[in-house]
């Protein structure tokens, strides 16, 4: 399986940017990166996702390094609604998904 | 609005007692996924649905079975439920024949409490 490595937990400060980090030091050249939220009691929601070059929407931002071994999502102003556990995934051939430990995010108001 | 939609959202069953849990969705998708989440875990895939094709991970129990009757619906079926199968079900949809660069849709879930 696909393996993806985050901390497990993190605050931020509401309104400041949360820096969110995933190691993915197996990834395959066709695996893309996929982030999700789940708040309690809820299914997971999808963020952002990419393969090689950064990405934005209105949600966050996603960073991917170079050799796509890490990458960062950037949530610009954290929200008391921020406030869930983000996941880092990868999604292999066949958009199987497996789910690393995932960060709880904690905002601080 | 398209979702995908799982019911009941609670449910209880007795030890060993069959149970099935049903998710449909109205978004068209080709791809239905089923995962298994308990208490402070990650979700975990039991297995997935390419239209009527069945995948199953090496590693789900035979305990736990699928069907797709059509498109829009998905059941789980556990047929002896032990205590360990106590979690939330989450069913999950994706289009495009499971491209990997596709998002998944989410149900809520149905949180199974076994007696």
């Amino acid at each position: 399986d696909a393996k993806t490595t985050q901390p497990n937990s993190m605050e931020s400060n509401e309104e400041e940017p949360v820096h969110l980090p995933c190691n993915h030091s197996t990834i395959s050249g066709t695996d893309y990166i996929h982030w999700y939220r789940q708040l309690p009691s809820q299914g997971p929601e999808y963020v952002i996702h990419g393969l090689t070059s950064n990405v934005n929407n209105r949600m966050a931002s996603l960073a991917i390094a170079e050799d796509r071994k890490s990458s960062t999502l950037i949530l610009h102003r954290a929200t008391l609604r921020d406030a869930a556990v983000y996941y880092c995934i990868l999604s292999v051939t066949g958009n199987q998904f497996y789910f690393g430990t995932g960060t709880s995010l904690t905002v601080i108001p | 609005d398209a979702m995908v939609i799982q019911n009941p959202r609670y449910q209880v069953t007795q030890f060993g007692k069959p149970v099935t849990l049903s998710c449909s969705q109205t978004l068209n998708h080709n791809v239905m996924y089923w995962y298994q989440q308990k208490s402070s875990q990650a979700p975990k895939l039991l297995f997935h649905y390419y239209d009527k094709d069945f995948n199953n991970e090496a590693d789900t129990p035979d305990n736990f079975q699928s069907r797709r009757p059509n498109t829009s619906f998905c059941f789980l079926d556990i047929r002896s439920p032990g205590l360990g199968d106590a979690a939330m079900y989450l069913c999950a949809t994706s289009g495009l024949q499971g491209l990997s660069n596709q998002p998944q849709h989410f149900g809520d879930g149905t949180r199974l409490s076994i007696l």
